[in-house]
């Protein structure tokens, strides 16, 4: 069964400061997928960037750049320049490649900046 | 205009009653999700569709019951709620039903049962 745990609660970071956070999964598969979401304070779920298991390259996307480490089965998530509006509450999902299944989803981290 | 329609907003339901959710996604998609989103528990899935079939039902509980009139139409009855019911409940829909293929969400029913 899939598991996705993300330990921190809560970050508080400066504006245009790097805030990482973390997350571990668990998978019996040998191939697997995982997606990082932003939801905001409107409650707007919002699909942010995305890792391919069998890739060794860490996906980026604009300021949204990812730590994967795989024997470590852990997938960071690195928002680089941060602004005031990236603060939301972050979530690390996973998904086997078994076509039918959703997304498990982490509990999340609440991310928030302050000017 | 948004992609992912989800009607009503907000929903306020006594116990023992049935209520619809509707969604309704603009983005072409094949594959239609819904997911339910309750306090201090992670985002969970309840159902998977592609092209209108059920390919994966994850709920225990046999009072929902996901409908597909149109492809791009994926409502969600629930029977005889319960005071535990009350949560957010996401659509969310794929270009296809590939592992890889990233999930976008509606913005969401709360339900709340008295």
């Amino acid at each position: 069964a899939q598991k996705v745990t993300q330990t921190q609660t809560s970050i508080s970071v400066m504006e245009k400061t790097t805030v990482t956070m973390d997350c571990v999964y668990e998978t019996q598969d040998s191939s697997y997928f995982l997606f990082w979401y932003k939801q905001t304070a409107s409650g707007e779920i919002v699909f942010l960037i995305r890792q391919d298991s069998y890739k060794k390259e860490n996906a980026t996307v604009g300021h949204y750049s990812l730590n994967f480490q795989k024997p470590k089965s852990s997938i960071g998530l690195i928002i680089t320049a941060t602004q005031i509006e990236d603060s939301a509450v972050y979530f690390c999902a996973m998904r086997e490649n078994n076509y039918a299944q959703g997304l498990t989803f982490g509990l999340g981290t609440r991310v928030s900046v302050f000017p | 205009d948004p992609k992912i329609i989800q009607k009503p907003k907000y929903l306020v339901a006594v116990t023992g009653s049935e209520k619809i959710l509707i969604c309704e996604q603009y983005l072409g998609h094949n594959a239609m999700y819904w997911y339910r989103q309750s306090a201090k528990k992670p985002l969970e899935f309840m159902f998977s569709y592609s092209y209108q079939k059920l390919m994966d039902n994850q709920t225990a509980s046999s009072r929902f019951q996901p409908q597909s009139s149109k492809k791009n139409h994926l409502d969600l009855q629930i029977t005889a709620l319960k005071p535990d019911d009350s949560a957010t409940y996401f659509c969310a829909s794929s270009q296809d039903m590939g592992g890889r293929d990233e999930q976008y969400f509606g913005p969401g029913t709360r339900l709340t049962v008295l």
